[in-house]
């Protein structure tokens, strides 16, 4: 079963640009989270989705944004990029159903975004 | 709000000895923790994990241990090896389903 899937891996944008990564989740997985991943910071908890419903989200800005299609991939943006922005991306997918935790989350490899 | 506390932040042993992290957290509600191992250049991946019905659970040289009176839960892993080199995470889940990880560990296993 080929697992989380990420593109681009790596991606340099201007200040002030936007940017989308994209996420295709383990064929079966419903559920996509997406992490910032710095340094400094850890892993954040983004957003996730389920069933193209965002059913849960972090502490960021409205500059961040995301969706799910119907085949349960993902996307997420990021408009008027800044350079805090640097940072490993990653998306996540399980088959977590309904409100209640019942399955590990699987990682992607992450997109390496960097902002100058 | 929820919040992961995990110790120490680097941890180095020599090949062969027992390296053990430990995580705090501080939502009662949260049921579910797994650990995820994060190697150079990859994505955390999931190498055990423990739900609050649970005291132990061991696979092979990795186990994990929940104290829910305490609210902290530690990894051990026996016999290290330097291919458990890498940094690795706690995390734990409330009936949100929000993971909240900490904020990672780097073990360094010296040969």
């Amino acid at each position: 079963k080929a697992g989380v899937t990420q593109t681009p891996r790596y991606l340099i944008k201007t200040r002030g640009q936007q940017v989308t990564l994209s996420c295709s989740p383990i064929s079966g997985h419903r559920s996509v989270s997406w992490y910032q991943q710095t340094p400094g910071q850890g892993l954040q908890f983004l957003f996730e989705y389920f069933s193209e419903t965002q059913r849960n989200k972090g502490n960021f800005p409205g500059r961040f944004s995301g969706r799910q299609f119907s085949n349960s991939r993902s996307e997420m943006n990021v408009s008027t990029l800044e350079l805090g922005d640097s940072a490993l991306y990653l998306c996540a997918s399980s088959l977590a159903q309904g409100r209640s935790y019942n399955s590990p989350l699987h990682f992607g490899n992450g997109t390496r975004l960097t902002v100058t | 709000g929820e919040n992961v506390e995990q110790h120490p932040s680097t941890l180095s042993v020599q090949e062969g000895d027992s390296a053990v992290i430990k995580c705090t957290y501080s939502d009662s509600a949260s049921n579910y923790f797994p650990w995820y191992k994060q190697e150079l250049g990859k994505g955390p991946q999931l190498i055990i994990d423990i739900r609050s019905n649970v005291g132990e659970k061991k696979d092979q040289r990795i186990a994990v241990t929940l104290n829910k009176t305490a609210k902290h839960f530690s990894l051990h892993i026996t016999e290290t090896q330097p291919e458990d080199s890498a940094v690795y995470f706690c995390a734990g889940i409330n009936q949100g389903g929000k993971l909240i990880f900490g904020q990672g560990t780097e073990l360094s296993v010296k040969p």
